[in-house]
Formats: structure tokens, sequence, C-alpha cells
């Protein structure tokens, strides 16, 4: 069964750090895979998609299929970061989606 | 551009009634519409998913006849939660995919999502 797993809940780095919230998934066809953001209240959306090979707010994510993963990464966290990351797998035509339990990034002063 | 908006935001209502959620697509026209269910600290939830004009396909363990899901227009999409319990109560949140060549690549906005609460 498709499935995308997030191991941390909470992640805390400091301002200027580097960060990465760790994205694997399990599907036997040709991933779409994308990047999830939900700011303090507001609603979710879309940070960034693997087939755009595209990097937002200074974030980038690879697709590792060997491994199943798709990393969230930025070298120096903000602030302005914290959020709730969720990690998304589309298949079927992007008529199905399944989203990881997601990761509350908190970026420390 | 691309925004989703859904009415009501939050809806108590007694057990055994029946709730009607909207969602609507305000600048562009929407050929996919998702529903998701949200329970407190748990990620998103795929209930189902309505092409326009034709009925919605629901995710497995999903009630079909507890969770009616219309789309009539490009536009619209309603979700009416059927002779709701308590166990009901949740955060209901709705996508939409504007054109089939975006839905194919997954692109999806999102509402702001309906808080309902059963008694």
């Amino acid at each position: 069964a498709q499935r995308v797993t997030q191991p941390e809940k909470l992640l805390s780095v400091f301002k200027g750090a580097p960060v990465e919230l760790k994205c694997n998934y399990s599907y036997s066809g040709s991933p779409e895979l994308f990047w999830y953001v939900q700011y303090s209240r507001q609603r979710l959306q879309l940070l960034l998609r693997h087939i755009s090979r595209e990097s937002i707010k200074g974030f980038t994510a690879d697709l590792n299929k060997g491994e199943t993963s798709f990393h969230l990464k930025k070298p120096f966290a903000q602030e302005e970061d914290s959020a709730m990351y969720y990690c998304a797998l589309s298949f079927n035509y992007g008529q199905n989606f399944v989203f990881g339990p997601g990761t509350r990034l908190s970026v420390l002063p | 551009g691309a925004v989703v908006s859904q009415h009501p935001s939050w809806v108590i209502c007694k057990s055994g009634t029946s709730v009607k959620i909207e969602c609507r697509s305000l600048d562009f026209q929407a050929t996919t519409m998702f529903w998701y269910r949200q329970f407190p600290k748990q990620s998103l939830m795929l209930m189902a998913t309505s092409n326009e004009g034709s009925k919605a396909t629901y995710e497995q363990g999903v009630e079909k006849d507890k969770f009616l899901i219309n789309h009539a227009s490009l536009t619209l999409s309603t979700l009416t939660v059927t002779s709701a319990h308590p166990e009901d109560s949740s955060f209901y949140i709705c996508s939409a995919s504007p054109g089939l060549a975006e839905t194919m690549r997954g692109t999806q906005y999102f509402g702001p999502g309906t808080r309902l609460l059963v008694l």
C-alpha cells in the first residue's frame, strides 16, 4: 500500500543552522512527491514538488528512488520557516493523495 | 489567484442532524476537488476525490452514504455529513485542482477548513 512516513514529529534548530526534514515513501510505481507547508493560522500550501526541481524559500528536495526518500533541506534556517511541514505522495494521475504525519519545525532565535 | 473558500468555517450541530459544507474555487475552474479529514494532531486523510459531473471516488473505509459529495459545477463542491454523530467531529478540508493537466501534476489549492463539532 502507498505510505508516507516522516520520522520526526518535532524538529528544533537554531536560526542559521542547516535543517533537514526527512520523508520516506512506499509506492511501487513512479511517484509524484510534494512538500506542503502550513504556517500558524494559515491554510496548507504547496512548497515544492519533485518534478519541478525548484528551490522555494531556500528549500530544496531531491527524490532518491533507491532510498525511496524525498528529504527537504535548507542550508540556513530562518525563524519564519517555523511551521508544520507535510510530505505527500500523489498517484493515479493525481486522483489520489497520501500525506505523511507531518513534522513541526521550530527555528529558535 | 487560485483561492479556495469553505463555508462555514465552523459548525456545531446536534447528533442526528445533517451538515453541509461548501467548497468553492473563487478565481478558477476546478475540474477536481478533494475532501480531507484531519483529527487533532494528526495528518490529513483523503476521504474522497470528486471530478466535476461525475460521482465521487471514496477512499477505502469512508462511507459514501454517510459523507455525500456533490460536485455539480466547476467552482463548487459540497460535503454533507448525514446523521452526524460525535465521532464525526473533526476538521474537514477541501482542495481544488485547476484543470486536468494540473490535476495530473498534483497541483492542489487548499481551503481554510471547516471545524465540525457534533454534540
